[in-house]
């Protein structure tokens, strides 16, 4: 139970795009197409924001996208805005009833 | 609308034990699968265990396994995590979540988190 590889960081002004990759291996975002986001402000609850690889749950905006390919996964932010600045980890299922999360990434809205 | 309220966390000291509940309401929780996360000072988020929505089968992160038991009551609509030998690396702020879509899914709604610190 590993936890994968995100950027530690990634920033844009606002109307940009950015992408988050999760880079896992063939045990786990390679395994199977269970992998969800979630957007962490520091001392709230996460949110979760892509389930299932690519789909959105009611109330997330559009803007957010997610993808994988192989053993990496991706959530992209179309039109940044200033509300997006959070803390963003992805979270595949690993088999046998686990899961594991990625370290991490800070967006940052410059 | 869905919602989950943690109890318990604390101050403990190494060795000791705790236990952490998590009261849901506004869905069927006797539908779903349940599971702790946690995020220790600093660091990223961990998931810790998951217990079927029957308790018929849980399952836990190697970390923890053979000290944490996660069990829940489907007549009182709650789940809990009982911490046994904790020691420093259990610092960490714990959330409950619900178990959303396919058994192997995400997780959502969340609690609010309850820290606990193991100091002495």
């Amino acid at each position: 139970q590993s936890a994968l590889t995100q950027p530690r960081s990634v920033s844009g002004s606002p109307g940009q795009s950015v992408t988050i990759s999760c880079t896992g291996t063939s045990s786990d975002v390679g395994a199977y197409n269970y992998v969800s986001w979630y957007q962490h402000h520091p001392g709230k609850a996460p949110k979760l924001m892509i389930y299932d690889v690519s789909k959105r749950p009611s109330g997330v905006p559009d803007r957010f996208s997610g993808s994988k390919s192989g053993n990496t996964a991706s959530l992209t932010i179309s039109g940044l805005r200033a509300e997006d600045e959070a803390d963003y980890y992805c979270c595949p299922y690993a088999g046998d009833y686990t899961w594991v999360f990625g370290g991490g990434t800070k967006v940052t809205v410059l | 609308q869905m919602q989950l309220v943690q109890s318990g966390g604390g101050v403990v000291q190494p060795g000791r034990s705790l236990r952490l509940s998590c009261a849901a309401s506004g869905f069927t929780f006797s539908s779903y699968g349940m599971h702790w996360v946690r995020q220790a000072p600093g660091k990223g988020l961990e998931w810790v265990a998951i217990i079927f929505y029957d308790g018929s089968k849980k399952y836990y992160a190697d970390s923890v396994k053979g000290r944490f038991t996660i069990s829940r009551d489907n007549s009182k609509n709650t789940v809990s995590l009982q911490m046994n030998s904790l020691g420093a690396e259990d610092t960490a702020v714990y959330y409950c979540a619900r178990g959303a879509g396919a058994v192997a899914g995400s997780f959502d709604p969340w609690g609010q988190g309850t820290l606990v610190t193991v100091s002495s």
